[in-house]
Parts: structure tokens; sequence; C-alpha cells
């Protein structure tokens, strides 16, 4: 069975689109996240979501909106999407992080998102 | 977080152990030393992690020098499927907030 799945896999787009992209982990983990892989294969956190709060929200567009309708699915709409956005997404989720420091996080296939 | 450097490429012959060494000399006392890898195309893949004592799962071993400034990853008997860039990342008791840096691309030769 699939631990975090994301769909769709490939979504090609035209700029000021807006579109989303969802995540779901049958793990029962109470965190989950948004990363971003850009052209150069820096992977950079974008968001975390703890029990349906936001927890990390790091220097992102307020285009990109997270949503957490419960802890099993965190979805990532996009607003106005623009040609730098086009990267691969990731989604992951982990235990929540204890003081042994355990934060083994799962991740999703990835979604490569292209704006033309 | 600490900052982590690692050598930017790696080969390893198939069969044998794959030595990926990693330094994070600024490392605080509450930080963890991760270890994750990025098969191509692929979501990226936890492999171990460890704060003092050395450690060993299915996947590696991670050997943390007692200074701590700096730690190997280990894979015992490299395989084609290991082909991956290696990530060791330095992250404080409690947090989330994996920084994934430039890693080292290993490639195993047959």
């Amino acid at each position: 069975d699939t631990a975090v799945s994301q769909t769709p896999k490939y979504l090609v787009t035209q700029m000021g689109n807006d579109k989303s992209i969802k995540c779901e982990q049958n793990l029962g983990h109470d965190t989950m996240y948004w990363y971003k892989q850009d052209s150069k294969k820096f992977l950079k956190i974008m968001f975390s979501y703890n029990n349906k709060e936001l927890i990390i929200n790091e220097t992102v567009p307020n285009r990109f909106s997270p949503k957490s309708p419960d802890k099993a699915h965190l979805n990532l709409h996009i607003n106005s999407l623009e040609l730098g956005d086009s990267a691969v997404y990731f989604c992951a989720s982990s235990p929540r992080a204890t003081w042994q420091g355990v934060n083994e996080q799962f991740f999703g296939p990835g979604t490569r998102l292209t704006v033309l | 977080d600490a900052k982590t450097t690692q050598p930017p490429s790696m080969d390893c012959a198939e069969g044998r152990a794959a030595n990926l060494p990693c330094n994070h000399s600024t490392i605080s006392g509450n930080e963890y030393v991760y270890w994750y890898r990025q098969i191509h195309s692929q979501g990226p893949q936890y492999i171990i992690h460890g704060l003092k004592n050395n450690e060993t799962n299915e996947m590696a071993s991670l050997i943390i020098t007692e200074d701590r400034k700096s730690s190997t990853l280990i894979l015992p008997h490299a395989t084609l499927r290991d082909t991956a860039v290696y990530y060791c990342i330095s992250l404080k008791t409690g947090a989330n907030n994996l920084f994934f840096g430039t890693g080292t691309r290993l490639t195993v030769i047959p």
C-alpha cells in the first residue's frame, strides 16, 4: 500500500492559471510537509502542518496556500502560476518529532509541475 | 541547525562498502545527524540518524566521531540500486525543517 501519495504526478499548465496538488498519507502521522525541488535540484521545505495546524511557513509567495482538511491530507493550491513555479513538489509526512529526535520523514513520489 | 559539507560525488564498485563522509563541525549538543537519499526521479528516502553513538540498521551504519564534528555513512555492500544523491542533515531535537544541501552523488559501478 502506498504510504504517501500525490496527485497528479505530472501537471502542465499555462501562466496565470490556478492549480492544486493533492497529498494523502495512510501512516497515521501527525505532521505533513510540502517541499519544492527546483531545476538545480535544491530541495527546500515550504510548509509544515501538525494536526491540521500550520507550524512552518518558509518564505513562500502567498500565491501558495496549503490546505489541510484532516491530518491525513495536505493539499497545495497555487494561484496565478508563474514560470518560476515550474519544479517538482514533494509531499512528506512524519510522526510528531519527539525529544529523542526521531523525525523520519516519508516522502511521496513527487508532482512535476511545468508552467508554460 | 549546523551547516553540513559533503563531497559532491563519489564512485563505488558494486559489492564493496561505500563510505560517505560528512562534516558538521558547528553541530551543537542537541542536534542529530540524519541521512537521506534520493534516487533519480523519486522522493527522498530516510536512511538512518544518530546523536553521538554509532548506529546500524538494515540499510546502513552511521559512524559519528567522538567530537561529533564529522560522520560517515557506510553502505556495507553497495548495489547498483544504491546509486543516488545522499544527504547529510543536522537537525535539532523536536525540529521538523529538514534542510537538504547539495549532497553527495554516489555512483555504484558494475
